[in-house]
């Protein structure tokens, strides 16, 4: 079975950093880009970031660029995002996705599936 | 950036069906992805290269896009259907979600 298990959420004040995981199984993870993901409560989804099969190529959403980085461990099967210089408008629940495309996204690629998501929650 | 415009609310009742668009600038040149999300659960993939379903999503769910509206219809409408629902797009190095729509099945 395809799972996707994040990890590493919690509550951390506005200035702080947080490093959250995705842990991956039951699929070869070497050949699939992924995504993270991002919902604040009650509103949409928000695209964060994005990383290749090689970690080539990598793309960051302009509201978290140059505070997150985005980062994979193929031999451990892990998905990873360093968030630094958290604000309060970064709280959302976060989620790891597959993204069926193994090089630069092109836009026929998807994501499926979707982990359960890890909240983060900054505040003071 | 580009934007995707979707209805904040559609109503359908049991066993009818319906429709919800998504708006974008010439939308029909482009890939369109759909996720349903129901209460305290991750997106769900339902419709990809607009009018695709993957397996084990019902035949009731379609899609299709074309000008600059893209569609997801849900025929023969459920209960268990009512859910949030997001139109995608890969645009200028960026993926594009659409605002979401709540589907409310009466």
């Amino acid at each position: 079975e395809v799972q996707l298990v994040e990890s590493g959420g919690g509550l951390v004040k506005p200035g702080g950093s947080l490093r959250l995981s995705c842990a991956a199984s039951g699929f070869t993870f070497s050949i699939y880009s992924m995504d993270w993901v991002r919902q604040a409560p009650g509103k949409g989804l928000e695209w964060v970031s994005f990383i290749s099969s090689s970690s080539s190529y990598i793309y960051y959403a302009d509201s978290v660029k140059g505070r997150f980085s985005i980062s994979r461990d193929n031999a451990k099967n892990s998905l990873y995002l360093q968030m630094n210089s958290l604000r309060a408008e970064d709280t959302a629940v976060y989620y790891c996705a597959r993204d069926i495309s193994p090089g630069a996204p092109r836009g026929d690629n998807w994501f499926d599936p979707w982990g359960q998501g890890t909240l983060v929650t900054v505040s003071s | 950036s580009y934007e995707l415009t979707q209805p904040l609310s559609v109503s359908v009742a049991l066993g009818q069906t319906a429709s919800i668009t998504c708006g974008g600038n010439n939308i029909g040149s482009k890939n369109v992805h759909w996720y349903q999300q129901k209460p305290g659960q991750a997106p769900v993939l339902v419709i990809y290269r607009d009018s695709n379903r993957p397996s084990g999503i019902p035949e009731r769910f379609s899609g299709s896009n074309s000008g600059n509206t893209a569609t997801l219809t849900i025929s023969r409408a459920q209960a268990g259907d009512e859910a949030d629902y997001y139109c995608q797009v890969w645009d200028s190095s960026s993926w594009v979600f659409g605002g979401g729509t709540k589907l409310t099945v009466l």
